[in-house]
Order: structure tokens, then C-alpha cells, then sequence
């Protein structure tokens, strides 16, 4: 069974407007979690994270929520920019990382 | 220079060959990470290790292996290949704090497995 999962393969947003990526997981014993984005043909680069004792964490167009009691975390991009076009992980760290499926942005011009 | 680097960076390679993908890191990390990525499927960890010493099975390690060979080297190989191991596959390295390490990955290694 997956532990973190992400139900969007895919995402398209007009460009300027905000997206938002969603990611559940299972265990509520996590208490650290990422965003990586990646890009064809790179590895993944880490985006954001947030700690089980935070409900928010901000860094300049990036915004992550984490909604413990849901074991839900969501990634805000706002504005949305043609270089935001990736595929972007969703992941949990416990001993090691555990990654969702992924979702591939799309931004439309 | 690159943080993590991986060697080859692609390979075609036919069913029953043993192949080494090779990783090395100048990050001092003492933890470094096997994945492998296909289409659909997201990062799956093959293998992990947290020392020179210490080496773990992922979710999906069989037909894998791995060998440490120092703290900055950490090569995975495939002892007889077949072609649903065609992967794209990464190596990362972490250090040891959640908050404040995190992985960094290599640029990947395209496999095509004939």
C-alpha cells in the first residue's frame, strides 16, 4: 500500500494564477515532509519542507500546508510561471524518504 | 562541480548482462540512497545506506545489489538484467538531520535493458 500519495498524475494552470499540488499519507506518524520538483532529464531538487509541528511554511511563491488531522499537505505556487513546468514529489521522512507517484504542472502562457 | 555524479549516464545493455551503475558524492553525507523512476510510478528506493558499514534492502531490491565502497561511493549493480529493470535510476545522499539535510540527488542514469 502507498504511503503518500499523490491523485493528480497530472496538473494544468494558466499562467499567473496559483496551483495547487495535494499529497496524502497514511501514517500520522510522520513528521517530516518535502516537496522535490523535478525536471526531464535532471534529478529531483528539493523545493520545501515542513515539520509536524508546523501547520505552514512559506518561501517567497512556494507555500506548503500540512493539515495533520487529515494527513493532508498541499503545495501553493502562486504566481504561477512557465518555469514552474515540472513534475513535483511529494515525500515523508522517516529513517528514509518515501516518495509519491508525482504530478506533472503544466503552465499555460 | 556536480555534488552527486553518476556513471554512465545512459546504457543499453542486452537481458542476462551484469551492469554497475556508479555513484559518488563530494557532499561528506554519510547516507546514500539507490532509486529507481518509471512512468507512473514515482521514486522507489532500492537500497539505502546510512555508513560505509550499514546497507538496507528498499521496497523493490530484488535483482539488486549494492556495495559501499566508501563514504563518497556507493555502486549498484544488476547481476543478470532484464528488460523490466529499464528504468531511469538516481542516487541521493543525506545527512543525518531532518531539519536540516536533505537529499540531493544525482542526474540519473538511463537504462535500457534489451
Amino acid at each position: 500500500d502507498q504511503q503518500v500519495k499523490q491523485n493528480s498524475p497530472s496538473l494544468s494552470v494558466q499562467e499567473g494564477r496559483i496551483s495547487i499540488l495535494n499529497c496524502d499519507y497514511t501514517n500520522s506518524m510522520f513528521d517530516y515532509f518535502l516537496w522535490y520538483k523535478k525536471y526531464p532529464a535532471e534529478g529531483p531538487t528539493f523545493l520545501i519542507s515542513i515539520s509536524s509541528i508546523k501547520d505552514k511554511n512559506e518561501d517567497g511563491r512556494f507555500t506548503v500546508f500540512l493539515n495533520k488531522s487529515a494527513k493532508h499537505l498541499s503545495l501553493h505556487i502562486v504566481p504561477s510561471q512557465p518555469g514552474d513546468s515540472a513534475v513535483y514529489f511529494c515525500a515523508v521522512r522517516d529513517d528514509k524518504i518515501i516518495f509519491g507517484k508525482g504530478t506533472r504542472l503544466h503552465i499555460l502562457p | 562541480d556536480a555534488d552527486v555524479t553518476q556513471t554512465p549516464r545512459n546504457r543499453i545493455t542486452k537481458t542476462g548482462k551484469r551492469i554497475m551503475l556508479e555513484c559518488s558524492q563530494t557532499k561528506g553525507h554519510d547516507r546514500m540512497y539507490w532509486y529507481r523512476q518509471d512512468p507512473g510510478l514515482g521514486l522507489r528506493l532500492i537500497y539505502y545506506s546510512f555508513d560505509v558499514k550499514d546497507i538496507n534492502k528498499g521496497e523493490i531490491s530484488d535483482g539488486y545489489s549494492v556495495s559501499r565502497q566508501a563514504q563518497a561511493k556507493f555502486s549498484l549493480s544488476l547481476e543478470s538484467a532484464i528488460p523490466n529493470q529499464t528504468a531511469l535510476y538516481f542516487c541521493a545522499t543525506s545527512g543525518e538531520d531532518p531539519s536540516t539535510d536533505t537529499q540531493y540527488f544525482g542526474p540519473g542514469t538511463r537504462l535500457t535493458v534489451l
